[in-house]
């Protein structure tokens, strides 16, 4: 699976938008681009996913750039409750696990 | 539609013990996947098991962890002869069948395992 990279940690004021980069220069044409995150020790909780095309469903947008190399992660007005680990995987659709990096801290402030 | 159920959620063992944490997956949902978490770091895949099989092992610590998945009941992690450093949350998560699935994980909220 292509390896991501992410900035550790972001701040975002509460309201507005939290927009959460992920780079990944070596997806091949089969992978896709998942985004998890992690509140506070819970179990990881699935945001969205795609291929090449954006995708927006009701938590959140996903902006993939037209080379794939990079993408973006966009909570369109962040909540404290959003606060969390944010992590950008890519893998093939139907790849047998998800290997999660350090991802990205997302502090929401108010 | 229940989610994915893990117990205990807490679990303290003494070094040596055996711990077994176990793992309803979502109704209809026939692939398993339990993940490491040690404090303070990220999550480290272990397993993946379909009913009665495991498919890929290659994050299990060589000796004294073990996963089932049989075609009846929970799946089961099991760690023999703890250490202290086994010490950590382990989340199991399920997904339905490869050809439905989205690539969608489904994640419980975590055993967490205290060795003294």
């Amino acid at each position: 699976d292509a390896k991501t990279t992410q900035p550790t940690s972001m701040d975002c004021a509460e309201g507005r938008a939290a927009n959460l980069p992920c780079n990944h220069s070596t997806i091949s044409g089969n992978e896709y681009v998942y985004w998890y995150r992690q509140i506070h020790s819970q179990g990881p909780q699935y945001i969205i996913h795609g291929l090449k095309n954006n995708e927006t469903n009701e938590m959140a947008s996903l902006i993939i750039t037209e080379d794939r190399k990079s993408s973006t992660l966009i909570l369109p007005h962040a909540t404290l409750r959003d606060t969390a680990v944010y992590y950008c995987i890519v893998r093939p659709l139907y790849g047998n696990k998800l290997v999660f990096g350090a991802g990205t801290i997302l502090r929401v402030k108010s | 539609n229940a989610g994915v159920m893990q117990n205990p959620r807490h679990l303290v063992r003494r070094r040596g013990q055996e711990a077994r944490l176990r793992c309803s997956p979502m109704k209809g949902h026939s692939h398993v996947y339990w993940y490491r978490q040690l404090p303070e770091e990220g999550l480290k895949f272990m397993v993946y098991l379909q009913k009665e099989n495991i498919i890929d092992e290659s994050g299990m610590p060589k000796e004294r962890f073990s996963a089932e998945f049989p075609k009846e009941g929970p799946s089961i992690l099991r760690i023999q002869q703890v250490v202290r450093g086994d010490s950590a949350a382990y989340f199991c998560a399920s997904s339905p069948e490869t050809g439905r699935n989205t690539g969608e994980l489904f994640f419980g909220e975590g055993s967490r395992l205290t060795v003294l």
